[in-house]
Parts: C-alpha cells; sequence; structure tokens
C-alpha cells in the first residue's frame, strides 16, 4: 500500500471549516483514499473513502487531485467533538484481507 | 457504537501472567482483524482472519500471542506469559468482503496494562 505523509497537528476554530492535507505520491491506479478518526480512548472510525472522483457524505468531504497524488478531508463546520487524530490510509479497494496501514495522522484540536 | 464488542474494556495483569481478550463482530461480517495501538502511534495490524480461517499474522505476532476465532464469529487474543511491553490498546475491527465500499468497523479496544 502506498505511503502517505500527514502534518502532525492542525488546529481550527469551533464553526469553521476543518481541511486535513494528505500525500500520497506513490498511489497507485487501483487504490483508493480512506479516512478514518479517533477519538480519544475509542477506536478508530470511518469516515469516508475515494478513488478519483470528490465524495461527499453526512460527515465530511473528500476531494482528491486530478494527480490523486494527495487529497483534502473537509469537515465544514468543526465541533469540539471533531477533536480527534485523523488517519488517511490508501489501500486497493476490496482487498479486504490486505490490512489498513495507519500512520501517525494528524491530530486536530478544535478550539472553542 | 459499531456493533463490535470488545471484552474486558480494561485489563491490569502482573508480568508472567495469561490474559486472554475476546470479540464479538458484526454478526454477518465474515473478516475480522486484530490490531495493536501504543500511547502516541497509529493501530499495528496483528492477524487477519476470514471466516474461521486464519490467513495473515504479522511479525509483531510473537509466539506469545495466538488468536482464534473458532466457527468464524467470535474471535480471543491470548497471550501467554505477558511482558510490560505487552501493554496497549488492542482492537478488533470487522468487516464484510463485498465491494471497493468495505468499510472496517472497529471496536472499542481492550486496554491492557502490565504491571
Amino acid at each position: 500500500d502506498a505511503k502517505t505523509t500527514q502534518p502532525p497537528s492542525m488546529d481550527c476554530a469551533e464553526g469553521r471549516a476543518a481541511n486535513l492535507p494528505c500525500n500520497h505520491s506513490t498511489i497507485s491506479g487501483n487504490e483508493y483514499v480512506y479516512w478514518y478518526r479517533q477519538i480519544h480512548s475509542q477506536g478508530p472510525q470511518y469516515i469516508i473513502h475515494g478513488l478519483k472522483n470528490n465524495e461527499t457524505n453526512e460527515m465530511a468531504s473528500l476531494i482528491i487531485t486530478e494527480d490523486r497524488k494527495s487529497s483534502t478531508l473537509i469537515l465544514p463546520h468543526a465541533t469540539l467533538r471533531d477533536t480527534a487524530v485523523y488517519y488517511c490510509i490508501v489501500r486497493v479497494g476490496d482487498t479486504g484481507r490486505r490490512a489498513l496501514t495507519f500512520g501517525s495522522g494528524t491530530r486536530l484540536q478544535v478550539q472553542p | 457504537d459499531t456493533g463490535v464488542s470488545q471484552d474486558p474494556r480494561h485489563k491490569i495483569t502482573k508480568r508472567g501472567q495469561n490474559v486472554t481478550f475476546r470479540c464479538d463482530p458484526i454478526s454477518e461480517h465474515n473478516r475480522l482483524y486484530w490490531y495493536r495501538q501504543t500511547l502516541g502511534q497509529g493501530p499495528e495490524f496483528l492477524t487477519y482472519f476470514q471466516n474461521e480461517a486464519q490467513l495473515e499474522k504479522s511479525r509483531l505476532l510473537s509466539d506469545r500471542f495466538s488468536a482464534e476465532r473458532p466457527k468464524g464469529s467470535f474471535s480471543t487474543l491470548e497471550i501467554q506469559r505477558t511482558e510490560q511491553g505487552d501493554s496497549a490498546m488492542y482492537l478488533c475491527v470487522s468487516s464484510l468482503a463485498r465491494d471497493s465500499r468495505t468499510e472496517a468497523f472497529f471496536g472499542q479496544g481492550t486496554r491492557l496494562t502490565v504491571v
């Protein structure tokens, strides 16, 4: 699976959009970009994933650049409950037997 | 609540003791994973089951560790002769082999402290 690079930490004001970047310059054509987050003392939670088109769900939006070498997770109106570590992972879609490989993630602190 | 249950949530044990953790995945999910997470690090893969078959084991899984998934339902992870370095959060993950939109659902984890 392709390696990802994320900033170790970011701050965001409550109510503002949080934009979390991820670089994955060695991504292969059949690899998806997944985002998970982990709130303190809980297991990671799936947020969203995509291949090459932008995706949106009730939690977030995922913007993938045209060359697919980077992506941005957008939380449109961050709340204090969005304070968490956010992990960007790239992997081949359904090869479920291949485990998710986590990096160190980005620690997002939403400030009141 | 993701539907993946882990028991116990917390375990304190003395060095050298054996411990066993249990994971109950989402009932129709055929894939089950165990991960370990130490403070400040992302989760690390330990082992993977598809139904009852253990198909992959990480090099992190020393011979003191054993995992089972009898009948392809719940799973247990046993650590024998625990060491202080085994202190970590042990996470169980459940997923359904379906298509590219397969999601992985994490349990809340079992936090092990070896004293």
